[in-house]
C-alpha cells in the first residue's frame, strides 16, 4: 500500500492567515492527489482533485499544488468556516489510503 | 445533485456480519462512469478506504478486509451494500458510503452522512 504522511499533524492559526498542509506520499502517485475537508460530526467534503483542480463550489482560496510524491493543500486567508480537520489521499494504486489529517484550530 | 444514505444495525455482536447499505437518489448505480464505495473511520482516527464496486459489477477491495469483505449492487433498489463477516471490536467505526468520480483523477465527490456501527457483546 502506498504511505501517505500530512504534516503538520495540527496547526493553529488566525483567521485571515495563509495556511499550508503538506502532504508526502511514499511512492509516485503522479497527479492522483485529491484533498478532503471534515468538520466535527460530518462526511468529509472534497476539496480538491488530480493535485490541482479546484472542486465545484470550493473557494479559491484553497489551492493544491504538486507530483509525484509532494503535494501542498494552500488556503490563502482562512476564514471562520475553514477550521477543521484536512485529509490528502492519493487514488493512483488501489487500495486508495489517505493521510492522518491535520486539524486546523483556531489560535 | 446525488444523495446518498446509510443504513443499517448500528450495534452488532464480536464474530458476527456487520451489513450496511446505502440508497442513492438522483443517480443510477447501474450507470457510468461512477465508482459507489465504503470508508470508514475508527472515533477519533482517520479514514480507511474499504473497497468500491463499479456499475458493470466489478470490484476493488482493501487487501486488509479482502476475506471477510463483499460489497454489491442492487440495481432494482438503486443501491448498493457492504458485509463485512467475523467482524471484531477493531470494526467499530463511522462508516461512510461515497460516489467516485472519475476528472483527471479518480475522487470520491459525494457522501453520505455515515453511520455508527459498534462491535460489542
Amino acid at each position: 500500500d502506498i504511505q501517505m504522511t500530512q504534516s503538520p499533524p495540527s496547526l493553529s492559526a488566525s483567521a485571515g492567515e495563509r495556511v499550508t498542509i503538506t502532504c508526502r506520499a511514499s511512492e509516485n502517485v503522479h497527479k492522483y492527489l485529491n484533498w478532503y475537508q471534515q468538520k466535527p460530526g460530518k462526511a468529509p467534503k472534497a476539496l480538491i482533485f488530480a493535485a490541482s483542480s479546484l472542486e465545484g463550489g470550493v473557494p479559491s482560496r484553497f489551492s493544491g499544488t504538486g507530483s509525484g510524491t509532494d503535494f501542498t493543500l494552500t488556503i490563502a486567508s482562512l476564514q471562520p468556516e475553514d477550521f477543521a480537520t484536512y485529509y490528502c489521499q492519493q487514488s493512483y494504486s488501489v487500495p486508495w489510503t489517505f493521510g492522518q489529517g491535520t486539524k486546523v484550530e483556531v489560535k | 445533485q446525488v444523495q446518498l444514505q446509510e443504513s443499517g444495525p448500528g450495534l452488532v455482536k464480536p464474530s458476527q456480519t456487520l451489513s450496511l447499505t446505502c440508497t442513492v437518489s438522483n443517480a443510477s448505480v447501474s450507470s457510468g462512469p461512477y465508482y459507489w464505495s465504503w470508508i470508514r473511520q475508527p472515533a477519533g482516527e482517520g479514514l480507511e478506504w474499504i473497497g468500491r464496486i463499479y456499475h458493470s459489477g466489478d470490484t476493488n477491495y482493501n487487501p486488509s478486509l479482502i476475506s471477510r469483505l463483499t460489497i454489491s449492487l442492487d440495481t432494482s433498489n438503486n443501491l448498493f451494500s457492504l458485509r463485512l463477516t467475523s467482524v471484531t471490536a477493531t470494526d467499530t467505526a463511522i462508516y461512510y458510503c461515497a460516489r467516485e468520480s472519475w476528472s483527471s483523477a479518480y475522487f470520491l465527490d459525494s457522501w453520505g452522512q455515515g453511520t455508527l456501527v459498534t462491535v460489542s457483546s
